[in-house]
């Protein structure tokens, strides 16, 4: 069966740090994978999407990256941590044409301070 | 574009009361709709889904259609319970850019239930 790990859960980082965050896959191959963030009291936003290997798409420009080294692993970085990069980071994947939506990680909660 | 507006909450039922949480959407074709659940300290878990019209997705005494006329997909459950306590996000999928297709959230409700 398909599974996604998503560590860590979570993490406090004074402003200017670097960050990681990784996302793995197990069960599937060539899924798309997602970063969602999700700031306090509010929905979910989009930050990038990877349809393969190397192929990231931004949502919105700011302060983080992704990279998608291998086909089942996706990582958000950032240089320099900013205090409204805090939120809960959730990653996601899904297979294209499948209609099933996708499945999510249980979640990063990052706080930065 | 594509999105979704949902019912704002916070909504705060007593046990056994009748839930409905409206969403509406606008999308360009036929999209994909979900209803998405968020648990206290969670990640979404997928509560049910529509994939086209007329179509009712149920899961765990959720209710929810697929109004194509109407461009809705209201949730709904008869009798809620303490354990339903949570975030419900109401979501669409439809092809993007890229070949990647992407879910559009609403901006989620706050559902408490109280004993």
């Amino acid at each position: 069966s398909q599974t996604i790990h998503q560590w860590p859960a979570t993490l406090v980082q004074p402003v200017g740090s670097p960050l990681s965050l990784e996302c793995t896959v197990e069960g599937t191959s060539n899924p798309n994978l997602y970063w969602y963030r999700q700031a306090a009291g509010r929905g979910l936003q989009l930050l990038f999407y990877s349809v393969g290997i190397g192929q990231i798409s931004s949502e919105v420009p700011q302060n983080l990256s992704a990279s998608r080294p291998q086909d089942r692993q996706f990582i958000l970085s950032s240089k320099k941590l900013l205090l409204s990069d805090s939120g809960f980071y959730l990653c996601a994947w899904s297979v294209l044409g499948t209609g099933v939506g996708y499945t999510f990680g249980s979640g990063t909660r990052l706080t930065v301070v | 574009g594509n999105s979704v507006t949902q019912m704002e909450g916070p909504v705060t039922l007593s046990e056994e009361a009748f839930l409905t949480i409206n969403c509406t959407y606008t999308a360009t074709g036929y999209p994909s709709l979900f209803w998405y659940v968020q648990y206290p300290g969670e990640g979404l878990q997928l509560l049910l889904k529509a994939t086209k019209a007329d179509d009712k997705g149920s899961n765990k005494g959720f209710e929810a259609t697929y109004r194509k006329e109407t461009t809705s997909f209201h949730l709904e459950k008869g009798s809620v319970q303490v354990s339903d306590s949570a975030v419900y996000f109401c979501a669409l999928s439809a092809i993007s850019s890229g070949s990647a297709r992407q879910l559009t959230f609403g901006s989620g409700t706050q559902l408490t239930v109280l004993p």
